[in-house]
């Protein structure tokens, strides 16, 4: 039972390159989140996905692009990285909610640097 | 979604009861209270979930006063691998959907 993957692990970029971060649920979860943390600091909503062909902005969107390709996977995409952009980036999903249950559940997270 | 406010660190000494307040005045009747927990390097992991009164899993308890506007995270006798960010998080309605949102959270550090 894997949960939620993240692939890759780690990657560096150099500024302006694009690159996708993949992430993917094995648990019929319909809401997935990506969220960055800087060091040091709380997790920040970059974008969501309440269901399958759907996606929302959350606090820190800019420069990201997302799309929620089925209901396992949900990609985020760094079309011309920034310095700025350099984080961990973790995905999450959970299940539509119910009355008791909101947990959510997280990859690993991708350490991206970009130099 | 209501804001929380937590410590930013708490130190304890192995083996004590340690307990985590959030503060969260705008909190709406139907939002319930969720902590995480975060060790360096990996991602959150719920702990516990609740309304109102108490509610008691195998890892915390969680308290909660009956005007909900602030809730306490209790971890009994806590020992150097309970070193790790805990996050407050407030939200959820009836019914729908309800998207994570995270604050800073407290940084508990465990001292032998």
């Amino acid at each position: 039972n894997a949960g939620v993957t993240q692939t890759p692990k780690f990657q560096v970029l150099k500024t302006g390159q694009s690159m996708t971060l993949q992430c993917a649920q094995d648990m019929n979860h319909n809401s997935m989140y990506w969220y960055r943390q800087d060091p040091g600091m709380g997790l920040r909503l970059i974008y969501y996905s309440a269901s399958e062909g759907t996606t929302d902005k959350g606090e820190v969107p800019n420069g990201y692009n997302v799309s929620r390709l089925n209901k396992r996977e949900f990609s985020l995409r760094l079309e011309s990285a920034a310095p700025s952009q350099t984080s961990v980036y973790f995905c999450a999903s959970q299940r539509e909610k119910a009355r008791m249950n909101t947990e959510a559940f997280f990859g690993q997270g991708t350490r991206l640097t970009v130099v | 979604l209501a804001k929380t406010t937590q410590p930013i660190s708490m130190d304890s000494y192995e083996g004590q009861e340690v307990n985590i307040t959030c503060s969260h005045n705008n909190i709406a009747t139907n939002d319930y209270i969720t902590w995480y927990q975060q060790f360096p390097s990996q991602g959150p992991r719920f702990i516990i979930q609740g309304y109102k009164t108490k509610v008691t899993n195998e890892v915390a308890s969680l308290f909660i006063p009956a005007d909900r506007k602030s809730s306490t995270l209790s971890l009994p006798r806590v020992s150097l691998s309970d070193t790790a960010v805990y996050y407050c998080l407030v939200g959820g309605g009836s019914g729908g959907y309800q998207k994570v949102t995270f604050g800073t959270g407290t940084k508990l550090q465990v001292i032998p």
